[in-house]
């Protein structure tokens, strides 16, 4: 079956620094790839998406490449800001035959904390 | 601009009573999702409907479980004779899909603030 594994957590960083947050994946067909994030005591927002391998989502700094090879589509800032502190969900929806399927399968979240 | 809205947000009730949440997507979308979210997990798809028909729905969704979108429009989950590890948060997505991977737009999930289900 489909799943996605991101890497253990909570993150915690000072503003400014690299982020790296790990996200792994296994899924039958070719699936599109997402970054979800929520915000506390918000609901989840997208965050980037990439459909095909090698593609790369961005978005308000943030960056992640679809690599088919190592079934990877790790998300990367490369200054973060206290207001980036959320919890981030690595995501997949399968697609075969040019179809997508509906669900989304997501990783268990990483909650990142920056500090000032 | 309105978004997914959900009805209640929160809800406390005692077991083995029945809930009903209500969801209302963007107007446009086709597609309505459910997930289910516990502390420190990621969602998890319970069902969802494309227009009115119900396409697919998870072994998560015990018979104690339906699902309705009866005129292709707003949703509702109700939960009969609710357990204890029915707490959860109940979230609530929509999309708009022409099926087609790859397709501008396709299949980016909208997500509502979530209803917030507590059994005693």
């Amino acid at each position: 079956g489909n799943s996605v594994t991101q890497m253990e957590g909570p993150v915690t960083l000072s503003e400014e620094a690299f982020l790296t947050i790990n996200c792994t994946y296994t899924a039958t067909g070719y699936p599109s790839l997402f970054w979800y994030v929520q915000y506390p005591g918000e609901g989840l927002q997208l965050l980037l998406k990439a459909t095909k391998a090698d593609d790369k989502g961005s978005n308000k700094g943030f960056e992640a490449t679809y690599r088919k090879e190592t079934t990877s589509f790790h998300l990367e800032k490369g200054s973060v800001q206290v207001s980036d502190s959320a919890v981030y969900f690595c995501a997949l929806i399968r697609n075969a035959g040019g179809t997508s399927y509906g669900k989304l399968t997501f990783g268990q979240g990483t909650i990142l904390t920056v500090h000032p | 601009d309105t978004g997914v809205s959900q009805d209640p947000r929160h809800k406390i009730t005692k077991r083995g009573q029945n809930v009903t949440f209500r969801c209302d997507p963007i107007s446009e979308h086709n597609r309505l999702y459910w997930y289910r979210q516990t502390l420190g997990q990621g969602p998890e798809f319970l069902t969802y409907f494309q227009n009115e028909a119900q396409l697919e729905k998870s072994r998560l969704l015990s018979d104690r479980f339906s699902a309705e979108r009866p005129k292709g429009s707003f949703s509702t989950l109700e939960i009969q004779r609710t357990e204890q590890g029915d707490s959860a948060m109940y979230l609530c997505a929509s999309s708009h899909s022409t099926g087609l991977a790859g397709a501008p737009g396709h299949n980016e999930q909208f997500f509502g603030p979530g209803t917030r289900l507590t059994v005693l």
